[in-house]
Order: C-alpha cells, then structure tokens, then sequence
C-alpha cells in the first residue's frame, strides 16, 4: 500500500522561503520507473503542477516557477522535499505530493497525499 | 486560463449518463500526449480516475470511462450515483511549455 503524507508549515511571511516534506511509504525512489511530484491548488481553484523528481534523480520543473523551486530526494528516509522561495500571498494553497507513474510527458499521479495548507501572510 | 479547457459544470439525475470534455491543441492533446482524469470529492486530496486516456486503475468502476479524440477528450459517467458528485480534472502534458497541465476542473452536481 503506498501512502504519502505533507509536512511543513501552515504559515509562511511573504518574501520567505518555503520548505515542505514528502514523506512515503509502499515505494522506492531507487526502483526504476518511480517518481515525486507536486502540486499545488489555491482555495477553490484548479490543481497547477509544480515539480517533479524521479528514481534517477532526474528533475523537472513548471517553467513559470522554476527559478523559485528546489526538489530533492532521501532515498533513505523516503523523503521527497520540495523548497520555494521569495513566498507571495498568491502562494497560498493547497500543497500536494503525489506519486508519478509514466514515462515522460506521459505521465500521470497515482496516489495522492492528504495535502496541506500553506497561507501566507504577514 | 488553463491550457485544456473544461466546461465549469455539468448534471445529471441520478441513474443517468453524463459526459464531460477536456479540450486541448496540437501541442498537448493533439500532439498525441495521454490524458488523465482525476476526481476531487469535496475537501479531499484528487484521486486518479482514468490514466493513458481510457484505462481505470484498479478499484475504480467500470461506470467511468475516459476516450480522445484530435485535440480533446471526454470522460463518461452511466449509472449517475449521489457520491459521484465532485469536481473531476483533465491532465495531459504541453510541450510548447514544458509542462504537465490541468484543465479547470468541472463540477459535477447530481440532481
């Protein structure tokens, strides 16, 4: 059974930077063909695809956010990490890990963690 | 403005069969890219509901089917039941932007 979960903090000041864990259990990021995304969803509006980060480190990016994020990967704690900089209020959301299936640009999310809500305000 | 575009809602009595699109272009859909199909009960995380345009993960009813067409999809609901009220989301990838996109999302209410 494959289960992920969200972490880090409910709220962020603008113009600091984000760091939320990806924690995972029922999969490996050393099995081949395995990856971590993330995607965010702003109160009552759509899902927007973030990153991304596969078993061979492989990394991808939305374009129009990429120079504020940073995705790693602990294979040994089976964590996935996602950090965003320069916080917005228009960052708040919804923020999701999910498990990729798929080869590239063909793939798609499986299993989804709980999510959780990042506000920011000061 | 998503890259596909749903249409923001749809209904349907209970029993019924509803149908909604996800249309895209010739640089997402059209370029041959799958589509996936997930389903967001309220104040729940999405769940995958159709990946590779028309196949159900295991555990999903076979009253959900997805198909393609050119530059959209469709996503088919018979047998309409009360707990498929939800908002249901298109994913595909674009590249012209390098990017996995959603639609918009299409809410489903049943009558």
């Amino acid at each position: 059974q494959i289960t992920l979960k969200e972490s880090g903090p409910t709220l962020v000041n603008p113009t600091q930077t984000l760091t939320l864990t990806c924690t995972f259990s029922g999969l490996s990021l050393t099995t081949s063909g395995e990856g971590v995304g993330w995607i965010r969803q702003p109160p009552g509006k759509a899902l927007e695809w973030l990153a991304l980060i596969n078993w061979k480190d492989d990394k991808a990016y939305s374009p129009s956010l990429k120079s504020r994020l940073t995705i790693t990967k602990d294979t040994s704690r089976n964590q996935v990490v996602l950090t965003m900089t320069n916080m917005d209020p228009v960052d708040t959301a919804t923020y999701y890990c999910a498990n990729r299936k798929g080869s590239y640009g063909y793939d798609y999310f499986d299993y989804w963690g709980q999510g959780t809500l990042v506000t920011v305000s000061s | 403005q998503s890259v596909l575009t749903q249409p923001p809602s749809v209904s349907g009595a209970p029993g019924q069969r509803v149908t909604m699109s996800c249309t895209g272009s010739s640089s997402n859909i059209g370029a041959g890219y799958d589509v996936h199909w997930y389903q967001q009960l309220p104040g729940t995380a999405p769940k995958l509901l159709i990946y590779g345009n028309n196949k159900r993960p295991s555990g999903v009813p076979d009253r959900f089917s997805g198909s393609k067409s050119d530059t959209s999809a469709s996503l088919a609901i018979t047998g309409l039941q009360a707990e498929d009220e939800a908002t249901y989301y298109c994913q595909s990838y674009d590249n012209s932007l390098s990017v996995r996109v959603f639609g918009g999302g299409t809410k489903l209410t049943v009558l």
